[in-house]
């Protein structure tokens, strides 16, 4: 069965510094994979996704994540965090089989100190 | 465009009750799908409709319920509330591509007293 991973459930980080979000899957085939932030009280925005080609992905607000199959990763990166990326973030791959279902990852908390 | 749409925001039941909730998903989206969100068990995938056919289902008991109207907008019932029942409910809808993004609604907030 599909299966992902964030093994971190709050990452803490200085404004300014540099983020890695980390997100593991476990997949029969090569999965489509997203990101997703939500903020409190608010539903999920897509920050970027993978489905083929370029295995590093650009995606909105200044993030991107790589695509490592050898590694079974999709990890979150953005080189200089602001105030406002305080959020809760989501990898998901979608699911095989039935396209639309997306198996969410426990998310990882995040909060920014000034 | 505009966005997702879920209606009520929040709700208040009790036990027993049962609850019908309403996503209007953005024009020309044929797929809608839902989602639970709960502190425990986290995003839960319910179920997803297109083109007014449930195309696929998440592990939840019979009491969850939907279906999607000829506008593609949907609705999900839960019958017979239980204490566990209150969640976040998200509604998704995206285009008819396997690759289309899906675009999440800002939720309905479900309490069960």
């Amino acid at each position: 069965a599909q299966s992902v991973t964030q093994p971190d459930i709050h990452i803490t980080v200085s404004e300014g510094a540099s983020l890695e979000l980390r997100c593991n899957y476990s997949y029969g085939a090569t999965p489509y994979l997203f990101w997703y932030v939500q903020s409190p009280g608010q539903g999920l925005q897509l920050l970027l996704k993978y489905f083929s080609g370029d295995t590093l992905v650009q995606g909105i607000k200044g993030f991107e994540a790589e695509f490592k199959r050898s590694q079974s990763s999709f990890n979150l990166r953005k080189p200089s965090v602001h105030w406002s990326d305080a959020a809760e973030y989501f990898c998901a791959p979608g699911a095989s089989g039935g396209y639309n279902k997306l198996i969410f990852g426990a998310g990882t908390r995040l909060a920014v100190h000034p | 465009k505009a966005g997702v749409t879920q209606t009520p925001r929040y709700l208040i039941k009790t036990r027993g009750q049962q609850v019908t909730l309403s996503c209007s998903p953005i024009s020309g989206h044929r797929s809608v799908s839902w989602y639970q969100q709960t502190p425990g068990q986290g995003l839960q995938f319910l179920f997803e409709y297109f083109s007014e056919t449930q195309r696929n289902k998440g592990n939840f008991p019979g009491r969850f319920s939907g279906r999607q109207f000829s506008n593609s907008r949907s609705e999900m019932n839960v019958s017979t509330l239980e204490l566990g029942d209150s969640a976040l409910y998200l509604c998704a809808s995206r285009p008819t591509s396997v690759t289309d993004t899906q675009y999440f609604g800002p939720g309905t907030r479900l309490t069960v007293l």
